[in-house]
């Protein structure tokens, strides 16, 4: 089956610079990668998501770059703000296969 | 237009007895899926329902955890013989067909806690 690794686990970004938080899946059939945010005592929400027919999708602060020869997917976040504090899932599904795998986390930490 | 309502929010049961974890998808929603979070850990897939059908359990423990979604009213996760190992952290999710047209809209969780 699909096994999504993601990286860093922890992540501490001084205020206005950028964040990146790394992903590799092993499946090469996977072709949606969506990424969710979990704040404390919260359900994830989904903040960006991007199909493999695509390299690069960016809404406002927020960007996903996907590499599909190397099998990994990126989340950059710019110009970070403290409401971005919060643990970031990556994830992993393919069409057709409704169940995602989802990496470990990055807890992010904007620091003012 | 609520969103996904999983009740209660928080759950303490002893061990040995059940847990009935509910989830009311948002309207318009007909897929539902549970998944389990350790804490600080991902969230793990358990099973994905359709009304009236199990589509994909793959996830689920083979004894004593069960899940439906009937006609009528919400969809079950069910817990039965409960043990501290159970502890943690359920969502709900739902999507309209074609999860990734839209992707999924969690709930706030059940956090279930074996004493």
């Amino acid at each position: 089956g699909e096994n999504v690794e993601q990286h860093p686990s922890t992540l501490s970004v001084q205020e206005g610079d950028s964040a990146v938080i790394k992903c590799t899946y092993s499946d090469s059939a996977s072709n949606y990668f969506p990424w969710y945010k979990q704040e404390l005592g919260k359900g994830p929400q989904l903040i960006i998501d991007i199909r493999s027919n695509v390299g690069e999708k960016k809404d406002q602060r927020i960007a996903v770059t996907l590499n599909k020869t190397a099998k990994h997917f990126s989340l950059h976040i710019t110009e970070t703000q403290p409401e971005d504090s919060a643990v970031y899932f990556c994830a992993a599904s393919k069409i057709g296969n409704e169940k995602l795998t989802f990496g470990t986390g990055t807890r992010l930490t904007i620091i003012p | 237009n609520a969103g996904v309502m999983q009740n209660p929010r928080h759950l303490v049961r002893r061990r040995g007895q059940e847990a009935r974890l509910r989830c009311s998808p948002m309207k318009g929603h007909s897929h539902v899926y549970w998944y389990r979070q350790l804490p600080e850990e991902g969230l793990k897939f358990m099973v994905y329902l359709q009304k009236e059908n199990i589509i994909d359990e793959s996830g689920m423990p083979k004894e004593r955890f069960s899940a439906e979604f009937p006609k009528e009213g919400p969809s079950i996760l069910r817990i039965q013989q409960v043990v501290r190992g159970d502890s943690a952290a359920y969502f709900c999710a739902s999507s309209p067909p074609a999860l990734t047209n839209y992707g999924y809209t969690f709930g706030s969780g059940t956090r279930l806690t074996v004493v």
